[in-house]
């Protein structure tokens, strides 16, 4: 099985700030690696696919980027609504979530 | 639009089973398969297998092999999953999610979850 690891597990950060979010894979993905959205009693939310592609109706302050086995998530301007918890997901191989990580107000 | 709408909260005692459905619209039912991810409280997201919505062929998550099983029925356009021998660990949100049929692709769609509790 593939295990995906993220970093940091809670990032503590203010309205404005760049952030971002790094992924890794136990070994290659090939980019099939995509990022979600979760904010509390909610499903989570597709945000990214293939590394760096935009799911329809995401702002452009969220980009992907990585190859291989390391991958990030980048908030260029975070915003209020932007608080919430982010999780890797690998689909190289069937699918595997990272741990995720926890976008706190500083 | 695409929709999956799952089955209500569930209670359960330790050693039953629990069987949840996701009624999916929207979309050719037959085109894509269903994935079940679950959550427990405060911890993150675990895949826990998928299912053809074709032809109901399916693939479950090693640690779940043995109580898991995953069906549809495409007449009603649902899928189920069942959960049998839970234990306390098996308390959490349970989410179908639209899939691929076949390849390589992400959850675009997912349900609205169901909580399911094993308690005694």
């Amino acid at each position: 099985d593939i295990q995906m690891t993220q970093s940091p597990s809670t990032l503590s950060a203010s309205v404005g700030d760049r952030v971002t979010i790094t992924c890794r894979a136990s070994q290659n993905v090939n980019n099939w690696l995509a990022w979600y959205q979760q904010k509390p009693g909610k499903a989570p939310k597709l945000m990214i696919y293939k590394t760096s592609t935009l799911e329809s109706g995401v702002p452009s302050r969220f980009s992907g980027s990585g190859s291989g086995t390391e991958f990030t998530l980048t908030i260029s301007s975070l915003q209020p609504d932007d608080f919430a918890t982010y999780y890797c997901q690998q689909y190289n191989s069937y699918w595997t979530f990272g741990q995720g990580t926890r976008v706190e107000v500083k | 639009q695409v929709q999956l709408v799952q089955s209500g909260t569930e209670v359960k005692r330790p050693g039953a089973s629990v069987k949840v459905s996701c009624r999916a619209s929207g979309y050719t039912f037959n085109d894509y398969g269903i994935s079940w991810v679950r959550q427990a409280p405060g911890q993150g997201l675990e895949w826990m297998g998928w299912i053809s919505g074709y032809n109901g062929q399916t693939n479950y998550a090693q640690r779940l092999q043995g109580r898991v099983t995953m069906t549809i029925d495409t007449s009603t356009r649902t899928a189920y999953m069942e959960l049998r021998r839970l234990t306390s660990d098996d308390t959490a949100v349970y989410y179908c999610a639209r899939g691929p049929l076949s390849g390589l692709d992400v959850f675009h769609f997912w349900g609205q979850g169901t909580m399911v509790t094993v308690s005694s």
